[in-house]
């Protein structure tokens, strides 16, 4: 069955500190990738996306994630987190061209001074 | 630019009651989904719309009912409220199935 998995619930990070998030995927193929972050409140906002090529994506807020065939894996990274970097991450992937998108369930990130 | 816009923003109601979730976007997105969100399990898909007229279901479709008679509209219908649909509901649209969806703030329905 294809699925999308976040192994972290919750993160707890040093402001200034790296942070990465992982994501792990079961399909068969390459499927169509995205990272979202929520907001307290708030609907979700793309990061990052990832369909094909170069395998290092950059995305806004100084994100970027790395598509790992052999390990099924896009994880999220960034060098150094702000405190507005604390809210709740999602990875999600579709297979297919009908717009049904399925999420991972989330890893809450929370910076502390 | 409203993008994706959900009325109301909070609900609560009685179980046995009907409501509807309102989604419009003003994007011409051809592709509309909606998602509940709920604590430790991320956003489930609901129902989907691929285009004015044509719609189908998701993961968690039962209790909820939709129509596409518009490519702007995209309404949920809760038919009979069942305390199990206490959830955050999200509306999300795109250009392409496979494209990054764009979506609203969100309803917080609670039902008692």
């Amino acid at each position: 069955a294809q699925s999308v998995t976040q192994p972290d619930i919750h993160i707890t990070v040093s402001e200034g500190a790296s942070l990465e998030l992982r994501c792990n995927y079961s399909y068969g193929a390459t499927p169509y990738l995205f990272w979202y972050v929520q907001s307290p409140g708030q609907g979700l906002q793309l990061l990052l996306k990832y369909f094909s090529g170069d395998t290092l994506v950059q995305g806004i807020k100084g994100f970027e994630a790395e598509f790992k065939r052999s390990q099924s894996s896009f994880n999220l990274r960034k060098p150094s987190v702000h405190w507005s970097d604390a809210a709740e991450y999602f990875c999600g992937f579709t297979t297919d061209s009908w717009g049904k998108l399925q999420f991972g369930a989330g890893t809450q990130v929370v910076v502390t001074p | 630019n409203a993008g994706v816009t959900q009325t109301p923003k909070f609900q609560v109601l009685k179980t046995g009651q009907s409501m509807t979730l309102q989604c419009a976007q003003d994007m011409n997105h051809e592709y509309m989904s909606w998602y509940r969100q709920d604590p430790g399990m991320g956003l489930r898909l609901i129902h989907y719309s691929v285009g004015a007229g044509i719609t189908d279901q998701g993961e968690v479709p039962n209790g909820y009912n939709v129509s596409r008679s518009t490519t702007e509209d995209f309404p949920l219908r809760l038919l009979s409220a069942a305390p199990s649909q206490t959830s955050v509901y999200f509306c999300a649209s795109s250009r392409e199935g496979n494209q990054p969806q764009h979506f609203g703030d969100g309803t917080r329905l609670s039902i008692l």
